[in-house]
């Protein structure tokens, strides 16, 4: 199947600082990309929604701000935490459409990066 | 809204047990329904999916049959190998195209 890498898988930082997360499809090129944050024992939720080269969607209650999403490529996008705090801590993790799939269910066609752990201090 | 509940806890077993782990869902409409799977270190993986009432989705041994009178998507694997522990989400897609996913149950399988 398809590949989606994240980049950190780890990453601890004090309040305050920035942390940038970079999800990549490697083998196909990905039109939209998913942000999701799972905290422990806790089901996935949908963060927002990246287009390539347009603005993300987000979800409602997710600070625009505060996460910020960038699709400049298709096989790139990023997920900068500002200002984190940390109640920020958490799992976030990526996934790519592939648009060459069937359309019909598209749940199948989205793959999943492996993830990144976010600690803030 | 659309939500999937899978039943509380860790599910832990011997090598060649019965596997069953319980998935329902609240949706409006018709759903597409799916097990992912998530080994450790690595990405969640489509394990299966149904897209209608009463189709059965199976893979590896595993199946989920989509029950629109119960609103449920259980899956079972007869004979669980200690190559299956992971951690288990049940997941639907509807027509607004946004995944929703349980909680996740993790399953340990001890030789």
């Amino acid at each position: 199947g398809a590949v989606v890498s994240q980049h950190p898988s780890w990453v601890i930082c004090k309040s305050g600082t920035s942390v940038k997360i970079e999800c990549r499809s490697l083998d196909f090129q990905a039109t939209t990309m998913f942000w999701y944050r799972q905290f422990p024992k806790q089901s996935l939720m949908l963060m927002a929604t990246s287009n390539e080269g347009s603005k993300a969607t987000y979800e409602q209650g997710v600070e625009k701000d505060k996460f910020l999403i960038n699709h400049a490529s298709l096989t790139l996008s990023t997920l900068t935490v500002t200002s984190a705090h940390p109640e920020d801590s958490s799992f976030y993790i990526c996934s790519a459409r592939d648009p060459t799939r069937t359309a019909r269910t598209f749940g199948g066609t989205q793959y999943f990066g492996p993830g990144t752990r976010l600690t803030v201090l | 809204g659309d939500s999937v509940t899978q039943m509380e806890g860790p599910v832990t077993l011997s090598e060649e047990a019965f596997l069953t782990i319980n998935c329902t869902y609240t949706a409006t409409g018709y759903p597409s329904l799916f097990w992912y799977v998530q080994y450790p270190g690595e990405g969640l993986q489509l394990l299966l999916k149904a897209t209608k009432a009463d189709d059965k989705g199976s893979n590896k041994g595993f199946e989920a049959t989509y029950r629109k009178e119960t609103t449920s998507f259980h899956l079972e694997k007869g004979s669980v190998q200690v190559s299956d522990s992971a951690v288990y989400f049940c997941a639907l897609i509807n027509g607004n195209n946004r995944l929703a996913f349980g909680k996740g149950n993790q399953v340990v399988v001890i030789p």
